[in-house]
């Protein structure tokens, strides 16, 4: 147990729905990061969190957003969904930028 | 830029065999590295990491990578796989110097598969 936990497990909806994954850091880590998981892409890096402020962007979609509330849990904002939104969406914390980071178990969402 | 390449996306050992799975990296600073491991239906947990110092670093489970600058590779190796060592190993680079973000790029993953 890496100690982050990540909500819901599962997630199935249809296209052109918008969802919310939610994330809670380990205790006293102030960073978080959500990736993004398929088979075509691999493991992608999508935006970064640092004590309540955007520090980082990946390969983000405008269609999806992110916010890290003064509790320092995270939510990312999926919406008009697309059947290629599918994918396993995982969430890391660490204690600061550069340090290792630890995996939640991740949020597998189904786009029909 | 960065990236990481890793040589073969499947690898197959007998069980006590030697596991070596291969990782390069490109970066135009000097990196942090990782590598993390995948089992089924699980997200991913940290097998051992390079910063500075050492360039031979253990992590768990047996496992160990080799920080080589010159060839710029960070081969995981383990000198007995066990059948629970089947999973799939994930290497990573974290760009410490830029803006220190610690955004992590990944290689595209390897699988390993144990046979008994």
């Amino acid at each position: 147990d890496s100690g982050v936990t990540q909500t819901p497990k599962h997630l199935i909806t249809a296209t052109g729905q918008r969802v919310t994954l939610r994330c809670s850091p380990r205790s006293g880590d102030l960073s978080v990061y959500w990736y993004q998981q398929s088979l075509d892409q691999g493991l992608q890096f999508l935006i970064q969190y640092y004590n309540g402020e955007e520090r980082a962007k990946g390969n983000i979609l405008e269609r999806f957003s992110a916010q890290q509330f003064p509790d320092l849990h995270s939510e990312l904002n999926l919406s008009s969904l697309e059947l290629g939104d599918s994918a396993l969406y995982f969430c890391a914390s660490s204690v600061d930028s550069g340090n290792e980071q630890y995996f939640g178990p991740g949020t597998r969402l189904t786009v029909t | 830029a960065q990236s990481v390449t890793q040589l073969g996306s499947h690898v197959s050992v007998s069980e006590g065999a030697l596991v070596l799975l291969r990782c390069n990296y490109s970066s135009s600073v000097p990196p942090y590295l990782f590598w993390y491991v995948q089992y089924p239906n699980q997200g991913l947990q940290l097998l051992l990491k390079y910063t500075t110092g050492a360039t031979l670093v253990k992590g768990i489970n047996g496992f160990e990578a080799e920080f080589k600058k010159s060839e710029t590779s960070f081969h995981l190796t383990k000198p007995s796989a066990h059948m629970s060592d089947a999973a799939e190993y994930f290497c990573a680079v974290s760009d410490k110097g830029s803006g220190n973000t610690g955004k992590l790029i990944f290689g595209q993953g390897t699988t390993l598969q144990v046979k008994p």
